[in-house]
């Protein structure tokens, strides 16, 4: 079926280390979204990749669409608090509009 | 611009109940999609409404339904409500006609069943 898996689940960082989450889609995709959900909110659009093998950075946030454009990752960069949140990526599939992997819900201890 | 707008934020009905939940847009989007997020589950995908019409549908029972308005407010029903449909619901409205469709998601509404 139509599947977007993000590893890792859960990731505990101490504040100032870096931080990746991976994306992996069943199928090759036309753009992937990623979009941040901080505790008790909703998500919120961070970023739209749409070229293989694109690259794109947001301050400390770097992302990247794999070139054969069905995986995705997000770097963050001496992560701070506010950083804290899960981190969803998803991709439109036929007669789905989008679909979300899991998330990777990050958390940072001061 | 205001943001998208759903309405009650909390509900708490019992099993057996029906329930519809409300969607405003952001002025301008079109497009207005659903969405069930639990902790098991994550975030799956229910149905889009573009221009009142439902362009695509998740997996889901036929007891969730939607329509949407000519002024693009949408409207999300339950009925006959189990345990497992209590969730988050969120919507989400975008352009749709443009290439970079960025999702603007609303506040949800938590939806308990007793």
């Amino acid at each position: 079926g139509q599947q977007v898996m993000q590893i890792p689940q859960y990731q505990h960082v101490q504040e100032g280390e870096d931080f990746t989450t991976y994306c992996n889609s069943s199928t090759t995709l036309s753009n992937i979204q990623w979009y941040k959900q901080r505790p008790g909110g909703h998500p919120v659009f961070l970023i739209q990749l749409v070229k293989s093998g694109e690259v794109k950075k947001q301050k400390r946030l770097t992302f990247q669409f794999g070139e054969a454009k069905k995986n995705s990752s997000l770097h963050i960069t001496a992560t701070q608090t506010t950083d804290v949140g899960t981190y969803f990526c998803a991709g439109p599939f036929y007669g789905q509009n989008f679909v979300f992997g899991p998330g990777t819900r990050l958390s940072v201890l001061p | 611009k205001a943001g998208v707008t759903q309405t009650p934020r909390y509900l708490i009905k019992t099993r057996g109940q029906q329930v519809t939940l409300s969607c405003s847009p952001i002025s301008g989007h079109r497009s207005v999609s659903w969405y069930q997020q639990t902790p098991g589950q994550g975030l799956q995908f229910l149905f889009e409404y573009f221009s009142e019409t439902q362009r695509n549908k998740g997996n889901f029972p036929g007891r969730f339904s939607g329509r949407q308005f000519s002024n693009s407010r949408s409207e999300m029903n339950v009925s006959t409500l189990e345990l497992g449909d209590s969730a988050l619901y969120l919507c989400a409205s975008s352009f749709r006609d443009r290439r970079d469709n960025e999702q603007f998601f609303g506040p949800g509404t938590r939806l308990t069943v007793l």
